[in-house]
């Protein structure tokens, strides 16, 4: 089956706009995750969605970042306002809860964000 | 808090050669998934295996072997034989049982494997 998918897959953007990135989970997956990759702070755990709920915002960077989840499929992470700081790779993964396996996240390819 | 330390940040062999990359963890929550992720050149990572703190027993799967030490909070990761294919960043990460995922993955800093031809 089709795995976790990104897009876009590279992103440039010039300071002070605002950017939104997409995520498609493996199909069934109800747990959502969104992580952001830095060469300076590594792996960063930003939110977590069961469902389309999120319990807690509070690994989000600042009030600029936002997410949101439709149901139990596409998540999309809103920056706004985006600084070079933001520059990263956004990472999703899904796992599906429930069953032995719901702690393992599974991946997708990531989002390459620039900003200029 | 969580803490997941890799203290190798490079390690570069020859082909054939065995390597071990090193896994040291930090929790008070006696329940906890211990995880290895592969992320080539591509970027994406890739799951390798799941362990969970009540199971102690070592999993080898093909030249891939996994040592879980909770006495040394260690699970280390070996690579017998290695190939090219193998090199990659290396993450070793954990999560809390209790959380039930809300709390992600803590991860390592990922250790950058080289198997030189």
């Amino acid at each position: 089956g089709a795995g976790v998918s990104q897009s876009p897959s590279n992103k440039v953007t010039e300071k002070g706009k605002d950017v939104e990135l997409r995520c498609d989970p493996i199909s069934g997956h109800t747990a959502l995750y969104w992580y952001r990759q830095s060469l300076g702070q590594g792996l960063e755990f930003l939110i977590y969605f069961q469902g389309n709920s999120a319990p807690d915002k509070s690994g989000l960077p600042s009030d600029r970042f936002s997410a949101e989840r439709t149901g139990e499929s596409v998540s999309t992470l809103t920056i706004q306002r985006t600084q070079q700081e933001d520059s990263a790779v956004y990472l999703c993964a899904s796992s599906l809860a429930g069953t032995s396996d719901q702690e393992t996240q599974y991946f997708g390819p990531g989002t390459r964000l620039l900003v200029l | 808090a969580q803490k997941v330390t890799q203290a190798q940040t490079e390690i570069s062999v020859v082909e054939k050669e065995d390597v071990t990359l090193d896994c040291v963890y930090e929790t008070r929550d006696t329940t906890y998934y211990l995880f290895w992720y592969k992320q080539p050149p591509s970027g994406e990572l890739v799951f390798l295996i799941r362990r969970n703190s009540f199971d102690e027993q070592n999993e080898i799967s093909g030249r891939y072997s996994w040592n879980f030490q909770k006495s040394t909070s260690s699970f280390n990761f070996t690579i017998t034989a290695s190939q090219v294919v193998d090199s990659a960043v290396y993450f070793c990460a954990l999560t809390l049982f209790s959380g039930g995922g809300a709390d992600g993955l803590t991860f390592g800093k990922g250790t950058h494997l080289i198997i030189q031809p």
